[in-house]
């Protein structure tokens, strides 16, 4: 069973342009969850997809979109970085099943530094 | 709004020994889900344990236990036989049983393990 990936690892981008970050989900999991991690503080959730609509979305403003497509792959993307927008994206993905919440698996992070 | 508050930022336990992490939570919710999730220096997020509130018995995955205290909204974790391995940063999270299954997280707590 492949695990929730994630890419790049890192990635360096200057102040004012755009990044698209790319995560797999685990087999048989349709659900993707997206999270900013700051240096030394707990992941804060950005927002999640459900069969490729957004299902629920955390205080980021707009300049933070998402995509998820027929395989439950997803994209995130971040328009005008800021400085504060460095941090470990972190995507995790559950199957949801009826009123019981699945656990979240979450991948191994993409560390982005805006200069 | 739920809030997870880890007050300890970092611990430290002689190999062997045991060691027991904090967690205090806030919700108007009385079905919601705990967890336990570790993340090691290399950073990727691993799932410790799972808590359901609704199960009264206190769960255990081999060294890994849980104290949940529902009415007190107290969610500890006792590392038993603490292994170098375990050295990481632990974070709480909780989970509502609503649609969005989002994590909200507390800060987290590094932990070292002495040789």
């Amino acid at each position: 069973e492949t695990g929730v990936t994630q890419s790049p690892t890192h990635l360096i981008k200057t102040r004012g342009q755009q990044v698209t970050l790319r995560c797999s989900s685990q087999s048989g999991h349709n659900t993707v969850s997206w999270y900013q991690q700051a240096l030394g503080q707990g992941p804060q959730f950005i927002f999640q997809y459900y069969r490729e609509e957004e299902n629920g979305r955390g205080n980021f403003p707009p300049r933070f979109s998402g995509l998820q497509f027929p395989n439950y792959s997803s994209e995130l993307n971040v328009n005008a970085l800021e400085l504060d927008d460095s941090a470990l994206y972190l995507c995790a993905s559950s199957r949801p099943s009826g009123r019981a919440r699945e656990t979240q698996y979450f991948g191994p992070g993409t560390r982005l530094l805006v200069l | 709004a739920q809030t997870v508050t880890q007050s300890q930022p970092e611990m430290s336990v002689q190999e062997a020994e045991t060691v027991t992490l904090s967690c205090t939570y806030d919700t108007s919710e009385n079905n919601y889900y705990l967890f336990w999730y570790k993340q090691p220096p290399s950073r990727q997020m691993i799932l410790v344990i799972r808590q359901e509130a609704y199960k009264q018995q206190n769960a255990t995955e081999n060294r890994f236990s849980v104290n949940f205290q529902k009415a007190a909204k107290s969610f500890s974790l006792k590392i038993s036989d603490s292994q170098l391995g375990d050295t990481a940063m632990y974070f709480c999270a909780f989970m509502g049983a609503g649609a969005n299954s989002k994590l909200t997280f507390g800060k987290g707590i590094t932990l070292s393990v002495r040789p």
